[in-house]
Formats: C-alpha cells, structure tokens, sequence
C-alpha cells in the first residue's frame, strides 16, 4: 500500500488528453512538500519529468503538464502519442515518514 | 554529461551481505544529495535511503533500517549502499539517484539487479 495513491491504469486514443491522478495526506502533499512525477519506458530506468509541481526538464515537450492543489495532484498529457506509453510516478516527501514516498504507479496504455 | 552508473549487483542467498556502488560524473557531486531507489520484479518504486553532500547526514526508509549503510567518498566521485542481513523481499533493481526528497531526483543510473535467494 503507497502512500501516494495513483489510479493502476489509465488509457486514450493518439491525439486525446489524459490525466492521472495523486492523492496523498497532510503529512506530505498537504504539508506543502512539492509533488514530482517520473516516466518509465518498458525496461529503463524512471526519468523525472516533471518538479516542483509544474516543471519541466530540459527537453520534456511542453504536452506533459502538473498540477496540485492540497493534498492532491496531477499529471496531464495532451496530444497523446504511441511514444508516451509507459509507467507514471508521482513522489513527495513525507515529514511522518522522515522521507521520500512514491505513488504505486500509473500504467499509460495509447490505444 | 551527468551518468550515474551502479555495479555490484550480484545472487546472494538469504542473511548474506551484498555492496552496491554507484560511479557519478558530469557533475560536483560533492555538493548534492544522493540516494539509492529500487524496484522490485513487476513492482512500483521504493525509495531506499539518502546521504547529505558531505555525508553527515543519512536517511533510511524503515524497510531497511539497521540493515543498510549508505556512504560515499567524494574523492572518488563514488556512492556506497553496503546490504546486511539480506532478505528475499530485498530483491530488486537499485538505482542511484541524484537528488532528494524534497526536490525530487533528476538524474538516474541505469540500476543493478540484486537477487536474494537460496
């Protein structure tokens, strides 16, 4: 069980939006730690695609988006393509933990 | 170019002991947290443990507490996870990861297998 809770699985056709969801707690997320999201491709390590709620990484297309408000988060994909799919991480940091936390993960499937 | 790059990954069976290591280059890492994530065969990331820029400071998740020591040697641009006390729900992939909680980890190795069976 994660302290971050994210949706297993999310899906949409090329061209749709997505958007997957991260809900956390007052020890983290509420707490105003900032929520950060990652990407897996099939077999490769987690790349950070999005911190500090809303920010991009050199070289991350401006189609991946961040949004939190209290203790809830989330990622939005726009334009979706084949390329896009994969598994999705939020993290934060939790202060009841004394550390980091991740969402079980979000697996993006482009129909 | 930042690379992070794990090694020592290894089959050992249950109780044993296991050292990770993790090369850093392109970057001072001298002056940045650094941590250890891994992932279990079909599962979600957990976070491990994470070390301040000097090293004074360490962090664990309670998975691990008592069992692993994290350490580095910023001489040798180079990042330790040293494994006791092994146990089967240990096997994972570990990736070094630049960065901590707060900010998030911008960089990551490509991980090594570790894989606690008899």
């Amino acid at each position: 069980q994660s302290v971050l809770t994210q949706p297993p699985s999310v899906s949409g056709a090329p061209g749709q939006r997505v958007t997957i969801s991260c809900t956390g707690s007052s020890s983290n997320m509420g707490a105003g730690f900032d929520v950060h999201w990652y990407q897996q491709l099939p077999g490769t390590a987690p790349k950070l695609l999005i911190y500090g709620h809303n920010n991009r990484p050199s070289g991350v297309p401006d189609r991946f988006s961040g949004s939190k408000s209290g203790t809830s988060a989330s990622l939005a994909i726009t334009g979706l393509q084949a390329e896009d799919e994969a598994d999705y991480y939020c993290q934060s940091y939790d202060t009841s933990l004394s550390g980091t936390v991740f969402g079980g993960g979000t697996k993006l499937t482009v129909l | 170019e930042v690379q992070l790059l794990e090694s020592g990954g290894d089959l050992v069976q249950p109780g044993g002991s296991l050292r990770v290591s993790c090369a850093a280059s392109g970057f001072t890492f001298s002056s940045y947290t650094m941590s250890w994530v891994r992932q279990a065969p079909g599962k979600g990331l957990e976070w491990v443990s994470g070390i301040s820029a000097t090293g004074g400071r360490t962090y664990y998740a309670d998975s691990v507490k008592g069992r692993f020591t994290i350490s580095r040697d910023n001489s040798k641009n180079t990042l330790h996870l040293q494994m006791n006390s092994l146990r089967v729900e240990d096997t994972a992939v570990y990736y070094c990861a630049k960065g901590h909680g707060d900010v998030g980890y911008d960089y990551w190795g490509q991980g090594t297998l570790v894989t606690v069976s008899s």
